[in-house]
């Protein structure tokens, strides 16, 4: 059965902290893993990674993925307290015409001031 | 076994012309999402619904509306089609009744639009 295991569930930093969230997956027909922030409504989409060792950047978000070692890792640095949400880990496979994404439950991040 | 259906899988408009996509789950899902995929940019959230006459703009809503009048069908509008709206369009449902447990977004097949 596919799975994607997100860790930790939960994290409760300080601002300028730099946190390090964990992505796991078990899918048959890997094609692309996504990380996603979730607030209060739907997801925001932070990165598609597709290749191993290559990292994505977007300002103080980075992402890695190891497709040998089936995991990503999401990195966050100098955290604000705008930060604060449920991060989405999801990957995505070629099952059906257009693939299906299986999410992980999430870590929640609380950045405190 | 989940169904998500696409109206179209390919279409054809031209700049200006008003354009319907529609969704439509069997699985009796609240929540239902548009997206499209562009080469380099993964998928980027349109708008998506809670559920029945609900609606949240995504990442992208600029020259896009949505209808959900029936918990089963999503419509995705363009009002004036432009050229920078072709793209392939995917429709996804989500039964989001336990919070975290078990977020599996089911995508239809998908419509690629072309905008002349």
């Amino acid at each position: 059965e596919d799975k994607v295991v997100q860790s930790p569930l939960s994290l409760v930093v300080h601002e300028g902290d730099t946190v390090t969230l964990n992505c796991s997956y078990e899918v048959t027909n890997f094609r692309s893993l996504l990380w996603y922030k979730q607030e209060k409504k739907a997801p925001t989409f932070l990165f598609m990674l597709t290749s191993s060792g290559i990292e994505k950047k977007s300002g103080r978000l980075s992402s890695i993925l190891d497709k040998k070692e089936l995991f990503s890792i999401l990195n966050i640095t100098a955290t604000q307290t705008g930060d604060s949400a449920v991060y989405l880990c999801a990957v995505r496979n070629y099952g059906g015409s257009q693939g299906n994404l299986i999410f992980g439950k999430g870590t929640k991040l609380s950045v405190k001031p | 076994d989940v169904k998500v259906t696409q109206s179209s899988r390919y279409l054809v408009k031209r700049t200006g012309e008003k354009v319907f996509l529609e969704c439509v789950q069997d699985m009796d899902h609240e929540n239902m999402f548009w997206y499209r995929q562009d080469p380099g940019l993964g998928l980027r959230l349109i708008y998506f619904s809670y559920d029945v006459k609900m609606k949240e703009k995504g990442d992208i809503p600029e020259g896009y509306s949505v209808s959900r009048e029936k918990k089963e069908r999503f419509s995705l509008i363009l009002e004036s089609a432009s050229t920078n709206q072709t793209s392939m369009y995917l429709c996804a449902s989500r039964d989001w009744t336990s919070g975290r447990e078990g977020e599996t977004q089911y995508f239809g097949p998908g419509t690629r639009l072309l905008v002349l």
